[in-house]
């Protein structure tokens, strides 16, 4: 049963070009990710907010910027995409930021950059 | 810093034949593991993991043991099934963050 929901699916653009992704959880979880799939399958993570306070923010280009209006809400733009950026972004969320809890993700927005 | 190695890429199996993925980490905490799978076209969900107390964490007929001494979480089922075909992630979590450090991930593909 989804409880991470991510608009869109698919998105195609071309280089240069601003996108925005938008992530919802219903679990009422206090922490949220984005994780960025690339082509090779490799999971990395790119920033999580607790409580809409950004608390893991790893080296991500500058072009990448998170956004979060609460703490069921986390949005990601990219101000100017480059070939590299094509990837599956996955957000996820977690009851809070402890080490062992569950990540739900979401289903992932497909970014393709030509 | 921290990091999981999952030393196969595929590994292909027939229907009926025992499981074994590979998975080691290296952290300066005492860290805490956990399985991802990832079925075609859609998210990683969670599998399994590591228990404080030792114990042995299992789903699905999966189990995994958390081994300090060599500093292992090797996935293990007695028994493939055609649906147990995915990527499958290994995790490590970072204390107090919730960051999950994962794997390059092993893809499982059971034939009849």
């Amino acid at each position: 049963e989804t409880a991470v929901f991510q608009t869109p699916n698919y998105h195609v653009t071309q280089v240069g070009n601003e996108v925005s992704f938008n992530c919802k959880q219903t679990l009422g979880h206090d922490t949220m990710y984005w994780y960025k799939q690339d082509s090779k399958k490799l999971l990395k993570i790119m920033f999580s907010y607790n409580n809409k306070q950004l608390i893991v923010n790893e080296t991500v280009p500058r072009r990448f910027s998170p956004q979060s209006s609460d703490k069921a809400h986390l949005n990601l733009r990219i101000k100017s995409v480059e070939p590299e950026d094509s990837a599956v972004y996955l957000c996820a969320s977690s009851r809070d930021r402890a080490s062992a809890e569950t990540l739900y993700f979401g289903s992932g927005t497909r970014l393709t950059v030509l | 810093g921290d990091s999981v190695t999952q030393t196969e890429g595929l590994v292909t199996l027939t229907e009926g034949l025992p499981v074994m993925l590979n998975c080691t980490y290296q952290s300066t905490y005492s860290p805490f593991l956990f399985w991802y799978v990832q079925h075609l076209n859609e998210a990683p969900k969670l599998l399994l993991k590591s228990f404080t107390d030792n114990k042995r964490p299992e789903h699905q007929g999966f189990h995994a043991t958390l081994h300090k001494s060599s500093s292992s979480f090797h996935l293990q089922k007695s028994s493939a099934q055609l649906s147990d075909s995915a990527l499958y992630y290994c995790a490590l979590s970072r204390a107090n963050t919730g960051k999950l450090t994962f794997g390059h991930g092993t893809i499982l593909r059971v034939h009849p």
